[in-house]
């Protein structure tokens, strides 16, 4: 009864490094949300995914940034460059569909670019 | 897009008392507010929900209205206990769309 696995739970990156974010949905959840949170302030909607299709990509910079959920395996979000910026807590959610389906947060990557 | 404001940012209680959050959206198409509740260094987790069809829930000490016609929601917290201190979000949903989260509220239980 695993819920949404992220990992790694810490990365340390140096500037202009690559960064990947994976994370495994809830059994039975097809739709992936990723999120960005900065210490002491909200949840930042970056992208929402199904499988093999990106639904909405509105809150993902236009540079560097990019996420899959390829048909096998878990979504990755991917950070190209690292700049100091990105440091932050970055949550996946996964939940069964649309219909208002309740989300469930894994416990996040924290990226640290130094 | 739907735009979610939520207060107060910080709240401190007396262990024993109540506490109460507010949120307030302004798209009338949405119909999902759940609440979450963020520990330190973990992911937030779902704590209640309400649909736009049902005015009140409530589960054991915490309890959620909705008010369609104001376009507000509040988590309600009775007998607050140290272990309810946290960050709490609400969200607002439409159907199909994105969740559209407010900025948090850091709660402290005094013991």
């Amino acid at each position: 009864n695993a819920g949404v696995m992220q990992n790694p739970r810490h990365l340390v990156r140096r500037r202009g490094q690559e960064a990947r974010l994976r994370c495994s949905p809830m059994k039975g959840h097809s739709h992936v949300y990723w999120y960005r949170q900065l210490p002491e302030e909200g949840l930042k909607f970056m992208v929402y995914l199904q499988k093999e299709n990106i639904i909405d990509e509105s809150g993902m910079p236009k540079e560097r940034f990019s996420a899959e959920f390829p048909k096998e395996g878990p979504s990755i979000l991917r950070i190209q460059q690292v700049v100091r910026g990105d440091s932050a807590a970055y949550f996946c959610a996964s939940s069964q569909g649309p219909n208002n389906s309740p989300l469930h947060f894994g416990n996040g990557t924290r990226l640290t670019v130094t | 897009g739907e735009n979610v404001e939520q207060h107060p940012s910080t709240l401190s209680v007396q262990e024993g008392d109540s506490a109460v959050i507010k949120c307030t959206y302004s798209d009338s198409a949405s119909n999902y507010f759940p609440w979450y509740k963020q520990e330190l260094g973990k992911g937030p987790q779902l704590i209640i929900d309400i649909r736009s069809n049902v005015g009140e829930k409530k589960d054991q000490r915490i309890a959620v209205t909705l008010n369609k016609t104001a376009k507000h929601f509040s988590l309600h917290i009775t007998e607050t206990q140290p272990e309810d201190s946290a960050v709490y979000f609400c969200a607002a949903i439409q159907t199909g769309n994105q969740f559209y989260f407010g900025t948090g509220t850091s709660l402290t239980v005094i013991p």
